[in-house]
C-alpha cells in the first residue's frame, strides 16, 4: 500500500523568509504532483514531476524530486501572505495511475 | 469551457437516508474518481474509473456505489448514509491515466445527521 507522508503538518512563516515543506512517499513512483487548495476551495494543480531530479519553479516556489530517496520538496522563497494555503503532494500509482495524497500542509505567512 | 461540475454543492442528510452525488466533465478526460476529505487526514480515494463502463475501488470505497455508463458523468451514490460520512468530496478527472494532473470539482459538503 503506498503511504504518502508530508512534514510539517502546519507551518506558520514570516513574511520574507524561506522554508521547505517535504513530501516522503513509501514505494516506487516516479509521478508526483504538488496542489494548492484554499481555504473552502477546491485544489489546483501546482507542479507535475515526472523523473528523478526533476525541478520546476513558478514565482516564490521550487519543487523537486528525488525518487531514490522517494522524497520530494517544495521551497518556499522570501514568502509573502498570498501563498497562505494548504499543499498537497500527491503519488500516482503504476496501477490505473490513481492518486494518493499526503495530510497537507497549512501555511500560514504572517506580516 | 465548465471543466468538471460537482451538484449539488452542500447536502444534508438524515442517517439511513440515500442520494446521489453528481459529477460532470466536458473535457473528455478517460480517468475520473471520487475523493473524501476529513479534517488532517488528507484526500482519500473512493471509487475510480479509468473510462465508460470500467470502475473500482479505492482506499475507502465502503457504504458507496459508483457507475459509469458515459465518459462525461461519474455519480457517487450513498445507500444509506451515516453520520461517519460526513465529509467534503471532491471528484477529479484526468486526460488519459498517466501523466497529467487531476483537475478537481468544487466539492459537495455533505453532513450526515
Amino acid at each position: 500500500e503506498l503511504k504518502v507522508e508530508q512534514n510539517p503538518l502546519f507551518l506558520s512563516m514570516q513574511e520574507g523568509k524561506n522554508y521547505t515543506i517535504y513530501c516522503n512517499y513509501s514505494t516506487t513512483s516516479d509521478r508526483l504532483y504538488w496542489y494548492r487548495q484554499d481555504p473552502g476551495k477546491s485544489l489546483e494543480s501546482l507542479f507535475v514531476l515526472l523523473s528523478n531530479g526533476a525541478v520546476k519553479q513558478e514565482g516564490r516556489l521550487m519543487a523537486s524530486l528525488d525518487t531514490k530517496a522517494r522524497l520530494s520538496t517544495l521551497h518556499i522563497t522570501a514568502a509573502v501572505h498570498d501563498l497562505s494555503a494548504t499543499y498537497f503532494c500527491a503519488v500516482a500509482s503504476t496501477n490505473a495511475g490513481k492518486s494518493t495524497f499526503g495530510d497537507g500542509t497549512t501555511l500560514t505567512v504572517k506580516p | 469551457n465548465a471543466g468538471v461540475t460537482q451538484t449539488p454543492k452542500f447536502q444534508v442528510l438524515k442517517t439511513g437516508q440515500s442520494m446521489t452525488l453528481q459529477c460532470a466533465q466536458d473535457m473528455n478526460h478517460e480517468y475520473m474518481s471520487w475523493y473524501r476529505q476529513d479534517p488532517g487526514m488528507g484526500l482519500r480515494l473512493i471509487h475510480y474509473s479509468v473510462g465508460a463502463g470500467i470502475t473500482d475501488q479505492g482506499e475507502v470505497p465502503n457504504g458507496y456505489n459508483v457507475s459509469r455508463s458515459t465518459t462525461e458523468d461519474f455519480p457517487l451514490r450513498l445507500l444509506s448514509a451515516a453520520p461517519s460520512q460526513t465529509s467534503v468530496y471532491f471528484c477529479a478527472s484526468r486526460e488519459g491515466w498517466n501523466n497529467s494532473p487531476l483537475h478537481f470539482g468544487n466539492g459537495t459538503r455533505l453532513t450526515v445527521t
